[in-house]
């Protein structure tokens, strides 16, 4: 069964320092990757999402991911936190005609 | 345009007494989703639907129906409100099962 393993729940970092949020998945095909971010009493937003192609993917505010086959991994980066970046992201995993299935989350803290 | 529309944002009930968490979508998805949040458990699938007339359950289904009657509306229904259901629950749309997610902004349900 697939699934999502997020390492960390909580990471800090200081402003102007790289991101780095762990995801590595479990699936013996190819699936579909997504990086959800959650700001406070907010929905769900995509921030990126690889399905095929470039596995370098490039995401809004500046994130990027990497889908690694070989690591069956997708871990997201940011070259330089900004305090608006504090705030809970997931990542989440799917497959054709099965559901997405979400990681526990990890809490990003930007320090001045 | 609005979106994933849920209602109510935020809801205390007592235990045993039942409930409805509305969900409209607006963008013509066919497939509709409910999660919950509960800390460090990331979103579980509660039920889902490919579709008008079709539902399905998910990863936690127990205590909850759902309908899907027009295309644009899937509530989520809770029986007998347990305190187990204390949640943040989401609802979800998407054009199909494993596509991007376009998230509600969520109910806070407390069950005391």
């Amino acid at each position: 069964a697939q699934s999502v393993t997020q390492l960390g729940s909580h990471v800090s970092v200081s402003e102007g320092a790289l991101v780095l949020l762990r995801c590595n998945y479990s699936s013996s095909v190819p699936p579909y990757l997504f990086w959800y971010v959650q700001y406070p009493n907010q929905g769900l937003q995509l921030l990126l999402k690889y399905t095929t192609g470039a596995t370098l993917v490039k995401g809004i505010n500046g994130f990027e991911a990497e889908f690694k086959k070989s690591e069956t991994s997708f871990h997201l980066t940011k070259p330089s936190a900004h305090m608006s970046d504090a705030a809970e992201y997931f990542c989440a995993v799917s497959f054709r005609n099965n559901d997405m299935r979400f990681g526990a989350g990890t809490r990003l803290t930007v320090k001045p | 345009n609005a979106g994933v529309t849920q209602t109510p944002k935020f809801q205390v009930l007592k235990t045993g007494q039942s409930m409805t968490l509305q969900c409209a979508q607006d963008m013509n998805h066919e497939y509709m989703s409910w999660y919950r949040q509960d800390p460090g458990m990331g979103l579980r699938l509660i039920h889902y639907s490919v579709g008008a007339g079709i539902t399905d359950q998910g990863e936690v289904p127990n205590g909850y129906n759902v309908s899907r009657s027009t295309t644009e509306d899937f509530p989520l229904r809770l029986l007998s409100a347990a305190p187990s259901q204390t949640s943040v629950y989401f609802c979800a749309s998407s054009l199909e099962r494993n596509t991007e997610a376009f998230f509600g902004q969520g109910t806070r349900l407390t069950v005391v």
